[in-house]
């Protein structure tokens, strides 16, 4: 089955500045990676997804990019917030088959 | 808020007693799911349903149980066989189809000592 491994497992980032977190998979028929975003004490919601047939997309300070030959996918925030604090699980999954989670990174911005 | 509620949100259990988590979604969708999360370990999944009446196993279903008598509901049964029981459980839906979001409830933290 599918693998995702997911790194760093924890990042603390100044405020206004980048962070990267970057995942890779296992299956090459992976086809979805989708990004969730759990803030203390809430459920996980989707902030960002992306297909295997698109290398990257953004949405405001979000990004996304997919290297399918190297099996690895990016979740880039710019312009970092206190808000962004929170812990981001990238995920992978073909077809209509279950989504395989990472085991997380715990994003801390720092004032 | 709607969507997809589960209860209780803390639940106390002695060790070897079965216990079922509740999971209700008003949304209309037609997959299921409950996921297992435990520190530094992600979201696991236990068991899934894609329609009422079926339902799979995930990557860690020993010790769990789990019935789809209704679309809007999916209940956990947490056994005595389960080793390692005390962890925060999430549900969550999706419409099915490939790329449809999955809609996460608050979640339980089920303690079991």
């Amino acid at each position: 089955g599918e693998n995702v491994e997911q790194h760093p497992s924890t990042l603390s980032v100044q405020e206004g500045d980048s962070a990267v977190i970057k995942c890779t998979y296992s299956d090459s028929a992976s086809n979805y990676f989708p990004w969730y975003k759990q803030e203390l004490g809430k459920r996980p919601q989707l902030i960002i997804d992306i297909r295997s047939n698109v290398g990257e997309k953004k949405d405001q300070r979000i990004a996304v990019t997919l290297n399918k030959t190297a099996k690895h996918f990016s979740l880039h925030i710019t312009e970092t917030q206190p808000e962004d604090s929170a812990v981001y699980f990238c995920a992978a999954s073909r077809g209509n088959e279950k989504l395989t989670f990472g085991t997380g990174t715990r994003l801390t911005i720092i004032p | 808020d709607g969507g997809i509620t589960q209860s209780p949100k803390y639940l106390f259990r002695k060790e070897g007693q079965n216990v079922t988590l509740s999971c209700e979604q008003n949304l209309n969708h037609d997959a299921m799911y409950w996921y297992r999360q435990d520190p530094g370990q992600g979201l696991r999944l236990i068991y899934y349903s894609q329609i009422v009446n079926d339902f799979q196993k995930g990557d860690i279903a020993e010790g769990y149980s789990v019935s789809r008598e209704k679309k809007e509901s999916f209940p956990l049964t947490v056994t005595s066989a389960q080793k390692n029981p005390t962890a925060f459980y999430l549900c969550a839906s999706s419409i099915g189809d490939i790329g449809s979001p999955l809609h996460f409830g608050n979640g339980t933290r089920l303690t079991v000592t």
